[in-house]
């Protein structure tokens, strides 16, 4: 399979906590890509890190790439109840024409008050 | 609001029925994608569209097609489903469908039961 898979399937922190979410895959890369899902709406776009990139910042989220262990890791700082969302990681493939993204089964982020 | 909009939000049809999903996007993108999306499964690429040609079709069975009359408008026509087929459907657009930088923008989904 192709698509990337996140670790753990669920995540239970208190507001405050920093969250870090992990995600795996198995091809070489163009770029990774996280995206969020609130309960039964769609996804939205986070941030997107390049295969020549190693760390990106957006606000309270970190994200890093290790293209030699094909991983890839999401931080959120300072977790709020709003952050409670289901988080994907999605892959381009290398030499992609069509831009094809391939993404995991998610993690489920719950942040309690 | 990402742009996409989505209709309906909710469906509930027969397993003779025939009924469309729309989508519509106000981003000026060129391309344009549905996804199923079936709990503990990762997300399923059913079609996508650049500039209103179909360029991949995901082995997905007869009895969804799509349809892109225009770059702003997406459907997908059912009939004769099965309860497997269940799910919520999402539909994204991204400015284009080639490779690089494909960041997709996403519509609030249709929640399709099947009886």
């Amino acid at each position: 399979s192709q698509q990337g898979e996140e670790d753990p399937q669920a995540l239970s922190i208190q507001e405050g906590e920093n969250a870090t979410m992990n995600c795996s895959y198995k091809t070489s890369i163009n770029n990774l890509q996280w995206y969020r899902q609130n309960s039964g709406r769609g996804l939205v776009h986070l941030i997107l890190i390049r295969s020549n990139e190693r760390e990106k910042h957006s606000g309270r989220l970190r994200v890093t790439l290790d293209t030699s262990k094909k991983s890839s890791s999401l931080l959120i700082t300072a977790s709020r109840a709003a952050d409670t969302a289901s988080y994907f990681c999605a892959t381009e493939d290398r030499g992609s024409t069509l831009g094809r993204l391939y993404f995991g089964r998610g993690t489920q982020l719950t942040v309690w008050p | 609001e990402t742009g996409v909009t989505q209709t309906p939000r909710h469906l509930v049809m027969g397993m003779t029925n025939k009924k469309s999903l729309k989508c519509e996007q106000h981003l000026g993108h060129n391309a344009m994608y549905w996804y199923k999306q079936s709990a503990k499964k990762p997300l399923e690429l059913m079609f996508v569209y650049s500039l209103e040609e179909r360029v991949e079709n995901n082995s997905v069975p007869s009895r969804f097609s799509p349809e892109c009359p225009n770059s702003s408008h997406l459907f997908l026509h059912l009939h004769t489903l099965q309860p497997e087929d269940s799910a919520l459907y999402l539909c994204a657009s991204s400015p284009s469908a080639s490779g690089g930088r494909n960041i997709q923008y996403f519509g609030a989904g249709t929640r399709l039961s099947v009886l």
